[in-house]
């Protein structure tokens, strides 16, 4: 079965700067997606980027970036310009692009605290 | 379009008491899921369902139990509610094509209900 691996279960950064959040997952599909979501305290999970396997271009959605290793089977993601409205939990989730398989898997989070 | 809505919010059950979690999608999406998330972990898979009266299990489908008899509704049931029942419940939905299963990939969560057993 695929499993999904965020090895920081906390991380900071200053208003205006920069972080980067990690995520690992192990599968021997070729064919899949992954997404990184966002849930603030008010609990509702918030797509923040995807990225679909066959496509080697990085997802970037304005100051959400991915770094997307294959080979690595990495796919970390990159908050610039940070602001208070980003501090949350960030989830790294996984989903085959089997037509029968609809099992996502999550990661454990990821607390991002942004501080002023 | 309200997306996914869930009811209750909350609710506090006794030991051996049944509920049903409602969900229901405006989005004409075909896929569905119900997912718990624990305390400081992420999401588990329930139950899913490809679309109406097709329901299959996940990775955690003991003390549950689902049906879909309308695209837009799918009821999740808790018989006999337990302490590891606590947890906070989230319903998705997504679209696939039938014949490949592909769509966008996303799935859509609603608000979640949070469900305490004492």
């Amino acid at each position: 079965a695929q499993t999904v691996t965020q090895s920081q279960p906390e991380m900071s950064v200053q208003e205006a700067e920069t972080v980067t959040l990690s995520c690992t997952y192990d599968t021997s599909e070729s064919d899949y997606y992954l997404f990184w979501y966002k849930q603030p305290p008010s609990r509702q999970m918030i797509l923040v980027i995807r990225q679909e396997a066959y496509k080697q271009q990085n997802a970037t959605e304005n100051r959400f970036s991915v770094n997307f290793q294959k080979a690595a089977k990495s796919f970390s993601l990159k908050i610039s310009d940070s602001q208070l409205g980003d501090a949350a939990m960030y989830f790294c989730a996984y989903r085959s692009g089997l037509y029968n398989n609809n099992d996502m898997r999550f990661g454990a989070g990821t607390r991002l605290t942004v501080k002023p | 379009n309200a997306g996914v809505t869930q009811t209750p919010k909350f609710r506090i059950l006794k030991i051996g008491q049944s509920m049903t979690l409602q969900c229901t999608q405006d989005m004409n999406h075909n896929y569905m899921y119900w997912y718990r998330q624990d305390p400081g972990m992420g999401l588990k898979l329930i139950y899913y369902s490809v679309g109406a009266g097709i329901t299959d299990k996940g990775e955690v489908p003991n003390g549950y139990n689902v049906s879909r008899s309308t695209t837009e509704d799918f009821p999740l049931r808790l018989e006999l509610a337990a302490p590891s029942q606590t947890s906070v419940y989230f319903c998705a939905s997504s679209y696939s094509k039938v014949t490949s299963g592909r769509g966008t990939g996303e799935q859509f969560f609603g608000p979640g209900t949070r469900l305490t057993v004492l």
